[in-house]
Formats: C-alpha cells, sequence, structure tokens
C-alpha cells in the first residue's frame, strides 16, 4: 500500500459527460501528479501541483483541468468525455517538488461508452 | 524530445533464469532513472532509482540495475526469477536531473514466469 488513496475505483460513463477523479496524496507530500495510462499512448503525464500550485503541465487536453485544495487532495476534472478518454488514470505523490520518487496511488479505471 | 525505449515488449523466462529487461533513455542531460513494477490491478511500485553517485543500484525483491552513461543505459537484471515476479516493468526517467518533475516513462516489458 503506497499511502496514496484514489476514488472512484471504476467508472463507467457516456460520451459528452463530465465526471471527477479524486485523489489523497501520502500524509505529508506537497506534490500531486495525474498520469493516464492508454493501450496506445502508454503512461503519459498529465499535470502536477505542488503545495497548492499548478507546477508542471503536461500532455493535458483542454476538455481536463485538475486543482489541488488547502487540504492537499486533488481532483481531476474530464469533460465532454470521448470513447478515447477510456484509460486507467493514475494519481502519483511526492514530497517535494522535483525529481524525487513518486508514490502511485491504485488508479481509477475510466470507461467511456 | 525525451524518451525511454524499452528493447522488447514482452519477455518470457523459466523459474530461477536470469532476468534482463532493457532501457534506453535519450537525454543531453543526465536525468535520474526509475524502475516501477505494475502488478495486475493494481498501481505502480517503486523497484530502484539512480539519482547520483554508485551506478549500480539495488532494489526490492533482489532486482538491481546499472546505470551506463555511455551506453545511455539503464537495464534491469535479477539472477534468479521468481513466479511472483510476472508483472509488468516499466522505465522511467525525470529529464534535466534533479531540475526534472514528470516522469516519462517507456511503454513497458511484461515479463512472463514458466515453471
Amino acid at each position: 500500500d503506497s499511502g496514496v488513496t484514489q476514488t472512484p475505483k471504476h467508472l463507467i460513463t457516456a460520451t459528452g459527460q463530465r465526471v471527477t477523479l479524486r485523489c489523497s496524496p501520502r500524509s505529508g507530500d506537497l506534490s500531486v501528479y495525474w498520469y493516464q495510462q492508454s493501450l496506445d499512448q502508454g503512461l503519459q503525464f498529465l499535470i502536477q501541483y505542488y503545495n497548492g500550485e499548478e507546477r508542471a503541465k503536461g500532455n493535458i487536453l483542454e476538455r481536463f483541468s485538475a486543482q489541488q485544495f488547502p487540504d492537499l487532495h486533488s481532483e481531476l476534472n474530464l469533460s465532454s468525455l470521448e470513447l478515447g478518454d477510456s484509460a486507467l488514470y493514475f494519481c502519483a505523490s511526492s514530497v517535494g517538488v522535483a525529481a524525487e520518487t513518486q508514490y502511485f496511488g491504485p488508479g481509477t479505471r475510466l470507461l467511456v461508452l | 524530445a525525451q524518451s525511454v525505449t524499452q528493447l522488447g515488449s514482452h519477455v518470457s523466462v523459466s523459474e530461477g533464469a536470469l532476468v534482463l529487461l532493457r532501457c534506453n533513455y535519450s537525454s543531453s542531460v543526465p536525468p535520474y532513472l526509475f524502475w516501477y513494477v505494475q502488478y495486475p490491478n493494481q498501481g505502480l511500485q517503486l523497484l530502484l532509482k539512480y539519482t547520483t553517485g554508485a551506478t549500480l543500484v539495488k532494489g526490492i525483491n533482489g532486482f538491481e540495475a546499472e546505470f551506463k552513461k555511455s551506453e545511455t543505459s539503464f537495464h534491469l537484471t535479477k539472477p534468479s526469477a521468481h513466479m511472483s515476479d510476472a508483472a509488468e516493468y516499466f522505465c522511467a526517467v525525470t529529464p534535466l536531473g534533479g531540475a526534472g518533475t514528470a516522469l516519462i516513462f517507456g511503454k513497458g516489458t511484461t515479463l512472463s514466469v514458466s515453471s
């Protein structure tokens, strides 16, 4: 158990809908990262927050947004969902801001029908 | 752009045999290097990492990896495979060494272990 929790574990929704994925980092970790894992793209970095502020951005679509709250949990919002958004979404956390060990949560499996 | 190449999407070994999973990276600045393992329906677990210093890194579950700058490689090895090692393995880098943040992952290698 990494200490990172993600909810829900599974999510099934329809095209055009909006969903929110939630992540709680390990106790004491200030950075939260979101990654997408799909069969065709592999594991891709989406976005990082550090202590409530956006720190780095990767291949995140404009339809996707995230935020980190004062209690350090983070939410990833996915809107106008398309079939191609079906994937496993991982959250990871680390103590600091750069190049440290990232601890991964169990992931949220999203299926868009 | 930074990239990570894992040679061989599938590797099959017999129990007790040597495990060798290959990883090469492209980076103009020495990166930090990581190996993660993913068991079915689970998240990623860190096996080992290289930042600076000794180039031979020992990790959990008997795995080790050697950073070879001249070959831009970070291959993962284990002397004797166990059935429980069957999983998917990912090599990852943070470009720019300590200044990097996000992990860049390879495509992954699925390790199968037969009895």
